[in-house]
């Protein structure tokens, strides 16, 4: 199984600010890795596929990059509908395998 | 616009079986790949299971594997998850998604609660 692991766990930010969130994989997955948002009470949206590729509708704030065993999604100017928990997802391998998540807060 | 009916959630004690069920609308289900995912309280994403369009082939996360069954109905629209012998660690949110048809997920429920407890 491939294991993500994500970084910070963590991060409290201001609106306007640069947001950077690492996942990491424990083997390569070349860039079949997806980032996902979810909000408290409400479902998860997928925001970039295949590493880079913003999903439909996913403002261009959004961007994603990496491949191999390191990623990373970048959020350029944070909104206040932008403070969520972000999960990466690799489609490598069976079985699927989400990263823990990193939270954005507002500081 | 792609909506899902999830129903079958409940309260069950441990050991006890329950199925969920899964009604998508706003796409060609029968031409779908579905997965159902949890998010257990104060934890992360787990994707739990996967079965293709057609139903010929499905595929578990190690925790759930001989105790869950994922299986479809395309004459009705409904996705299934049955699951048996459950856990306390099974406690949690359960979403039913559609397969991007690369193994990514473009489209989500809303969620179905089940809460295993004595």
């Amino acid at each position: 199984e491939i294991v993500l692991t994500q970084s910070p766990a963590t991060l409290s930010l201001s609106p306007g600010e640069r947001a950077t969130l690492s996942c990491r994989a424990s083997q390569s997955v070349d860039t079949s890795l997806a980032w996902y948002q979810q909000k408290p009470g409400q479902a998860p949206r997928l925001l970039i596929y295949d590493a880079s590729t913003r999903a439909t509708g996913i403002p261009a704030r959004f961007s994603g990059s990496g491949s191999g065993t390191d990623f990373t999604l970048t959020i350029s100017s944070l909104e206040p509908e932008d403070f969520a928990v972000y999960f990466c997802q690799q489609r490598s391998n069976w079985p699927l395998t989400f990263g823990p998540g990193t939270k954005v807060d507002i500081k | 616009q792609v909506q899902f009916v999830e129903s079958g959630g409940g309260v069950v004690q441990p050991g006890s079986s329950l199925r969920l069920s899964c009604g998508p609308s706003g796409f060609t289900f029968p031409k779908a790949g579905m997965h159902w995912v949890r998010l257990a309280p104060g934890k992360g994403l787990e994707w739990v299971a996967f079965i293709w369009s057609d139903g010929s082939s499905e595929y578990y996360a190690d925790s759930v594997k001989g105790r869950f069954t994922i299986s479809r109905d395309n004459s009705k629209n409904t996705l299934y998850l049955q699951m048996n012998s459950l856990r306390a660690e099974d406690t949690a949110v359960y979403y039913c998604a559609k397969d991007k048809g690369v193994r990514y997920i473009d489209y989500w429920g809303q969620g179905i609660l089940v809460t295993v407890s004595s």
